[in-house]
């Protein structure tokens, strides 16, 4: 089975901020690596695709990249309702996938 | 407009059986692989099971491999999990997810419904 591990898992910032979280996969996965982002009490929403294509009505300020085994995910100026939690997703064996373990991103 | 909307949760007693659906509309159910994930209360999303567009391959995680059985009825636009011997460690919320075409991010999700296995 494939790991996935985030970090940080929590972190504070201020609007304005850039703000970087890495995800990094037991073993190689390609470009296979999604990013969600959840809100309490909310389904989980796709974010970036293959490690690093924007989703749909995605604001261009998220940005994804990596391939292999480290992934970022990357907020260019971070805004007040993008305090969520985070999720990586590997997704190599498309019907296997494992989520990381989320970081919390919270407002300092 | 693609919607999933789960129904079939509730409070089930350790043991217990409960079988929850997922109503798909606004795209062409048999086409897509679907999928269901789970929270626990304030921890992360678990994978749980998958099917494939062709009802082929089908996946489960570990925790729930041998209890929990994925399927669809492809008429009925409706996914399913029927979930048996239930732990109190399968409390969650449950989602439906549909996976993009021919991928394996998923791109809708529903709201969840709760599942909650206590006696």
């Amino acid at each position: 089975d494939i790991q996935m591990t985030q970090s940080p898992s929590s972190l504070s910032a201020s609007v304005g901020d850039r703000v970087t979280i890495t995800c990094r996969a037991s073993q190689s996965i390609s470009s296979y690596l999604n990013w969600y982002q959840q809100k309490p009490g909310k389904a989980p929403k796709l974010l970036i695709y293959a490690a690093s294509s924007l989703q749909s009505g995605v604001p261009s300020r998220f940005s994804g990249s990596g391939s292999g085994t480290d992934f970022t995910l990357t907020i260019s100026s971070l805004q007040p309702e993008d305090f969520a939690t985070y999720y990586c997703q590997q997704s190599y064996n498309t019907l296997m996938c494992s989520f990381g373990q989320g970081t919390k991103l919270e407002n300092k | 407009e693609v919607q999933l909307v789960e129904s079939g949760g509730g409070l089930v007693k350790p043991g217990g059986s409960l079988r929850l659906s997922c109503a798909a509309s606004g795209f062409t159910f048999s086409s897509y692989s679907m999928n269901w994930v789970r929270q626990a209360p304030g921890k992360g999303l678990e994978w749980v099971s998958s099917i494939s567009s062709s009802d082929i391959y089908i996946y489960y995680a570990d925790s729930v491999k041998g209890r929990f059985t994925i399927s669809r009825d492809i008429a009925k636009s409706s996914l399913y999990l029927e979930m048996n011997s239930l732990r109190a460690e399968d409390s969650a919320v449950y989602y439906c997810a549909r996976a993009g075409y021919r991928s394996g991010w998923y791109d809708y999700w529903g709201q969840g419904t709760l599942v909650t296995v206590s006696s």
